[in-house]
């Protein structure tokens, strides 16, 4: 199974500051029709998770545009712009190139 | 408008099955997949399994031996179920039809 490696797993922030949320995959996923199916997801507390980012760099529907997303092969990262308090939960990324998929550990964006 | 809702039984005994059924609108299940996803209380998510369009399946390795996923579509319904049920099956249980699409989410306890 491909294994999801989050980095960091917390994250301390103000409001204002840019950061970014390392995601690296076990294999590449990368598949034969040239896709990468590498997502990003925000889950806040109490709620189900909020997609921002599909095929590694495209913004979700409604998703601020101070997120956004990067990366190939085995190597992504999720940016945010300046953190708003809203952008505070946990953060996963999850591959759905290769069956069964996975999601990372998780990233728990909080205030400085 | 597409919404998905997970409905079963938010109390389950040790070593008994979990039944839970998804209910989709807004979509077919004849051309889409139905995603099944757990949340064990404080932690991250885990991917359990899926059902394609053309009616396969796919399973986390660790879950493969005890699960099961399947679907009536003509009342647009996808079926989990897992049996030999322990404590740390304790989770929140979401469908998902991938991407931005999930349910709310039901809470599943495993205890006598």
């Amino acid at each position: 199974d491909v294994v999801l490696t989050q980095t960091p797993s917390t994250l301390s922030a103000t409001i204002g500051q840019s950061v970014s949320i390392s995601c690296r995959s076990s294999q590449s996923l990368l598949d034969s029709a040239g896709n990468t199916y590498l997502y990003w997801y925000l889950q806040r507390p109490g709620q189900s998770p909020q997609l921002l980012i599909y095929l590694v760099s495209n913004l979700g529907s409604g998703v601020p545009n101070r997120f956004s997303g990067s990366g190939s092969g085995t190597d992504f990262t999720l940016k945010i712009s300046g953190v708003e308090a809203e952008d505070l939960g946990v953060y996963y990324c999850m591959q759905a190139t290769h069956a069964p998929y996975t999601f990372g550990a998780g990233t728990k964006l909080e205030l400085k | 408008q597409v919404q998905l809702k997970e409905s079963g039984p938010g109390l389950v005994q040790p070593s008994q099955t979990l039944s839970l059924t998804c209910t989709v609108s807004g979509f077919s299940l004849t051309s889409n997949s139905v995603h099944w996803v757990r949340q064990p209380p404080g932690k991250g998510l885990e991917w359990m399994g899926g059902i394609w369009g053309d009616g396969s399946t796919d399973y986390n390795s660790a879950l493969k031996s005890r699960l099961s996923i399947s679907r009536d579509t003509s009342k647009s319904q996808v079926f989990l179920k897992m049996n030999s049920l322990q404590t740390d099956d304790t989770a929140i249980y979401f469908c998902s039809r991938g991407g931005p699409d999930w349910g709310q989410g039901v809470m599943v306890t495993v205890s006598s």
